[in-house]
């Protein structure tokens, strides 16, 4: 059974500072993709990585896929308050499926 | 383009009741799929059809039946609700080397 974690579940961090989410997945895939979701609204598109050693920058997050050690990571640099949202990984297990994390819910204090 | 739509917004359902959600996108996806989303959980995927004319079971897909009516519409039927289903429901589509793009999503109560 294909497993996604991501850690840490719940962050909570002061605005300026770094930190890095972590995605690990239990099956052999070269897709992944980061979405955003505030609270009560949708999905959100961030990033869609599509092959090993991909790297994806908008502003002040950045993404990262390591296929042989079925990792991905989304850093986020210099957080600011506007980034407090649920952020969401999700592997592409074949078939058109996608298999999604619990989600890390980021909060950012100023 | 409006991209992914959902109807309803909102349902309250009594237990034993039916109802059918829909489901439409204009990106002329072939991939569409149904999530449910309970809280502080993940999505988790209940049906999906990779092409028209084609549906398939995903991880949670009892007590419900879906329709691939054409390109453009899948539907989400519940035969009889159970307090169980309530949850947040999701529509995507998709398509190859792309993201899946989502509906604004159905909030639904079961009493």
């Amino acid at each position: 059974e294909l497993k996604v974690e991501q850690n840490p579940l719940f962050l909570s961090m002061q605005e300026g500072k770094n930190y890095t989410i972590y995605c690990n997945y239990s099956t052999t895939s070269d897709r992944l993709y980061w979405y955003r979701q505030d609270p009560g609204k949708s999905l959100e598109s961030l990033f869609v990585l599509l092959s090993n050693g991909a790297v994806k920058q908008e502003g002040r997050l950045m993404a990262s896929l390591d296929t042989k050690a079925r990792l991905s990571t989304l850093h986020i640099t210099a957080a600011v308050h506007d980034l407090s949202a649920t952020y969401f990984c999700a592997v592409d297990v074949g078939g058109s499926r996608l298999t999604f994390g619990e989600g890390t819910q980021l909060t950012v204090n100023p | 383009n409006a991209g992914v739509t959902q109807t309803p917004k909102f349902q309250v359902l009594k237990t034993g009741q039916s109802m059918t959600l829909q489901c439409a996108q204009d990106m002329n996806h072939n991939s569409m799929y149904w999530y449910r989303q309970d809280p502080g959980m993940g999505l988790r995927l209940i049906y999906y059809s990779a092409s028209e004319g084609t549906t398939d079971k995903g991880e949670v897909p009892n007590g419900y039946n879906v329709s691939r009516l054409n390109k453009r519409e899948f539907s989400l039927r519940l035969e009889s609700a159970a307090p169980s289903q309530t949850s947040v429901y999701f529509c995507a589509s998709w398509t190859d080397q792309e993201t899946q793009y989502f509906g604004p999503g159905t909030r639904l109560l079961v009493l």
